[in-house]
């Protein structure tokens, strides 16, 4: 089955680091990934879309120049909090897709990222 | 832009008992997702309905997509401990999802 690798797991830092998470699709290309975000006991929220090879979509609300995503491969994408503070702790989960975007979207083990 | 809404929030349920979680979106989609998430972990795709009516099982679990291509439910029987978790429906449009709320179910044994 689709396997999709999210690294690392778990983030511990201070306040004004820039944390990059990776997001790999092991035995499919993906052709769009997705990054969300999730709160305690609450639904994912989209932030943002990335097609290989092209710009990220950003969702209404979400700092582009927070959160930089790169889609280099189809294979790879990251997402960069940068000057990460306490508000952007959060757990943080990719999903990728291909070739169709009607297809069910196979997610990361999330990254659970605390700044202090 | 396109909202899915999904009741009960939370699901206290009997063990061996049968409940069922709904779903509703503001638009028509062009399919509906299931997924199960279990504590600490990430979600799990279950189920794609794709078709006006459409009824798919797996073994205890009965997911429906309306007529209307707007709302959904998924019925599960004979609850396990195995059960637990949470369960979101995702409505399709256009390329993205947009996630219901999720039902957060419990079991008592």
């Amino acid at each position: 089955g689709a396997v999709v690798s999210q690294h690392p797991s778990w983030v511990i830092c201070k306040s004004g680091t820039s944390v990059k998470i990776e997001c790999r699709s092991l035995d499919f290309q993906a052709t769009t990934m997705f990054w969300y975000r999730q709160f305690p006991k609450q639904s994912l929220m989209l932030m943002a879309t990335s097609n290989e090879g092209s710009k990220a979509t950003y969702e209404q609300g979400v700092e582009k120049d927070k959160f930089l995503i790169n889609h280099a491969s189809l294979t790879l994408s990251t997402l960069t909090v940068t000057s990460a503070h306490p508000e952007d702790s959060s757990f943080y989960i990719c999903s990728a897709t291909g070739p169709y975007s009607n297809q069910p979207q196979h997610f990361g083990d999330g990254t659970r990222l605390s700044i202090l | 832009g396109q909202q899915v809404m999904q009741i009960p929030q939370y699901q206290h349920v009997q063990e061996g008992e049968d409940f069922t979680t709904y779903c509703n979106s503001s638009t028509t989609l062009s399919n509906i997702q299931w997924y199960k998430q279990r504590p600490g972990g990430h979600p799990v795709f279950l189920i794609q309905l794709v078709k006006s009516g459409e009824v798919k099982k797996q073994k205890r679990l009965t997911f429906q997509f309306g007529e209307a291509k707007k709302n959904s439910s998924l019925h599960i029987t004979a609850t396990q401990t195995t059960d637990v978790g949470t369960y979101f429906c995702a409505g399709l449009d256009d390329y993205k999802l947009s996630f219901g709320a999720g039902t957060t179910v419990t079991v008592r044994a």
